[in-house]
């Protein structure tokens, strides 16, 4: 069965420090990997996909997660943090029934 | 476009009361979801429905039932509210293809006393 695991459900940084958000998937066929932000108050949308077409998957807001097989993961980064950053990351991957299965969430703080 | 929309936005029920949440979407899409959201433990699916007129259980579809009124509605009801019912509630509109990418509305948060 497919799950995901994020690492720290709380990450802390200040503004324009790296960004990194970790995921591990489990999956026993190729997965589809997704990142979703939810800011405050307010419902999910999606960062990026990674659907296998290339390893390096850049998304919205300027965050990129690559794809690792070999380490199972799918670690969301982005070089430079800004304030408007804060908010909660959800790692989630698509189940052999087709649906979305998500890890714990992270929530990440930007400090100024 | 509104995307999907959820109605209302907050609510506070008293123990045993019943109560409809509302989703619409504009999308024309086939796939809809209902998930509940609780601190900790990520999204969890409560019911999906793959096209109107199916329905199916998600992982904790206990304490829940739905309905498919047609494409765009998609309504889950709770028939006697408990406390381990408080949560936020999202409903999702899952794009039809193999990636399932799927787009959320804003939250109902509900809080049972």
């Amino acid at each position: 069965a497919q799950s995901v695991t994020q690492l720290g459900s709380h990450v802390s940084v200040s503004e324009g420090a790296l960004v990194l958000l970790r995921c591990n998937y489990s999956s026993s066929v190729p997965p589809y990997l997704f990142w979703y932000v939810q800011y405050p108050n307010q419902g999910l949308q999606l960062l990026l996909k990674y659907t296998s077409a290339a390893t390096l998957v850049k998304g919205i807001n300027g965050f990129e997660a690559e794809f690792k097989k070999s380490e199972t993961s799918f670690h969301l980064t982005k070089p430079s943090a800004h304030m408007s950053d804060a908010a909660e990351y959800f790692c989630a991957v698509i189940s052999q029934g087709g649906k979305l299965i998500f890890g714990q969430g992270t929530e990440l703080s930007v400090k100024p | 476009n509104a995307g999907v929309t959820q109605t209302p936005k907050f609510q506070v029920l008293k123990t045993g009361q019943s109560m409809t949440l509302q989703c619409a979407q504009d999308m024309n899409h086939n796939s809809m979801y209902w998930y509940r959201q609780d601190p900790g433990m990520g999204l969890r699916l409560i019911y999906y429905s793959a096209s109107e007129g199916t329905t199916d259980k998600g992982e904790v579809p206990n304490g829940y039932n739905v309905s498919r009124l047609n494409k765009r509605e998609f309504s889950l009801r709770l028939e006697s509210a408990a406390p381990s019912q408080t949560s936020v509630y999202f409903c999702a509109v899952g794009v039809s293809g193999i990636y399932n990418e799927q787009f959320f509305g804003p939250g109902t948060r509900l809080t049972v006393l």
